[in-house]
Formats: structure tokens, C-alpha cells, sequence
């Protein structure tokens, strides 16, 4: 248990379907992020939220769209996605204070097969 | 530009061997380094990091890294490896703030017995 749960654990979605990933955090953190992962490549940061209001956005395209309803909670809404999005999707939670004791905590992330 | 090279891809060691996987970075300034290990189906598990002082650190399940700034490496290593070790690493260099980092590629961890 490492405090960040993800949901689904896997997704298999048509191009033309519509589904949300899902994550919380019961850390107490600041901060959440979502995390592309793909086979041999390196981890890729999408998105960060701080406080629930967006800080970062890595150039990811609107396909991908993200929601963080409070602190704790964390969303990447899925349309029209195209196979090479097929990923591991990687949550993530930090106490962001600005010290030099940020940790990440992952979730165990939703496998995603586009078809 | 930050960046990460992890040049083993695959490592294979017999259960109760030493472990070193290799990490080279290149930074701008004084660098954060991070190694994380991520099991089969799971998200990834910080095992120990660098900011500052001791260049030898020591990480959870026995794991250590010395940071040499010369080589600009970080690399990892393990006395004594154990069956249940078996999964894919991933350094990461950065500042401050983790949504800074940049994770290498990864090295997977065979372990025979």
C-alpha cells in the first residue's frame, strides 16, 4: 500500500471512446502528477497539479485532459486516443514545500490498450 | 538539458551476488539523484537519494549509491542480491522540485537462483 491508488488497474478503449483514469491520494500531499510510461522510454511528466490548480503541462495533447477536483483527487479524462497513447499511466503525489525532501509516491498505475 | 543514461539494459546475476547497475547524468548545477525500483504491475518505490553531504548513501533493502561527481554517475549497488530484487530500476536526476526530474530508461534485473 503506498498510499496512491489508481484506477482501473487496465483499460482496453477504441479510438473513438471516452474514459477517465482516476486517482487519490490519502498522503496528505500538495501535489499530484500524471506520468506516461512507455517501453523503453523514459518516464514522461504530463501534467502537475499544486494545490489543485495546474503548474505544469508538458506540451501533452488536449486528447489527454486532466481534472484535480481537490488535493486529494486526480483524473485524466481519455477521447479520441490513438494506439501509440497504449501505456502504463503512472499517478504520483509529492508534499511540494519548496525543501529539499520532495518524494514522490507513485500508484501502481492503469495499463491502457487502445485499440 | 538535464539527462539520464542508464546503459544497461538488461542485467542478469545469480541470487547472492554483488549488484551494480551504472547511472550517468548530466546536470547544470548540483545535481539531485534519485534511483527508484518498480516490481512487476506496481508503480515505482523510491530506494534512496542524493542531495547533499556523504557521497555514499545508504537506501532501504540493503541498496547503496555513491555519488562521483567526476564521472557524473550515480550508480547503484547491492552486496548481496536476493530473488525478491528482481524488477526494472530507474535513476532520475533533478533539483528541488520533483516535477523536475528526469528518469533514465531503466535497467531490468534478472536473478537466477
Amino acid at each position: 500500500e503506498t498510499g496512491v491508488t489508481q484506477t482501473p488497474r487496465h483499460l482496453v478503449m477504441g479510438m473513438t471512446n471516452k474514459k477517465s483514469l482516476k486517482c487519490e491520494q490519502h498522503l496528505g500531499h500538495n501535489a499530484m502528477y500524471w506520468y506516461k510510461q512507455s517501453a523503453k522510454k523514459p518516464l514522461e511528466l504530463m501534467f502537475v497539479y499544486n494545490f489543485k490548480e495546474q503548474t505544469e503541462n508538458n506540451s501533452v495533447p488536449s486528447r489527454f485532459s486532466p481534472e484535480c477536483p481537490n488535493s486529494s483527487h486526480l483524473f485524466l479524462h481519455l477521447h479520441t486516443l490513438q494506439p501509440e497513447d497504449s501505456a502504463l499511466y503512472l499517478c504520483a503525489s509529492s508534499q511540494a514545500d519548496g525543501g529539499s525532501n520532495e518524494k514522490l509516491f507513485f500508484g501502481s498505475g492503469t495499463q491502457l490498450s487502445v485499440l | 538539458a538535464q539527462s539520464v543514461t542508464q546503459p544497461d539494459i538488461h542485467i542478469t546475476v545469480s541470487e547472492g551476488a554483488s549488484l551494480e547497475l551504472r547511472c550517468n547524468y548530466s546536470y547544470g548545477a548540483t545535481p539531485y539523484l534519485f534511483w527508484y525500483v518498480q516490481s512487476p504491475g506496481q508503480g515505482l518505490q523510491l530506494l534512496l537519494k542524493y542531495f547533499s553531504g556523504d557521497t555514499l548513501v545508504q537506501g532501504i533493502k540493503g541498496f547503496e549509491a555513491e555519488f562521483k561527481r567526476s564521472q557524473s554517475s550515480f550508480n547503484l549497488r547491492k552486496p548481496s542480491v536476493h530473488w525478491s530484487d528482481a524488477a526494472e530500476y530507474f535513476c532520475a536526476v533533478g533539483g528541488k522540485t520533483a516535477s523536475k526530474l528526469t528518469f533514465g530508461t531503466g535497467t531490468r534485473l534478472q536473478v537466477t537462483l
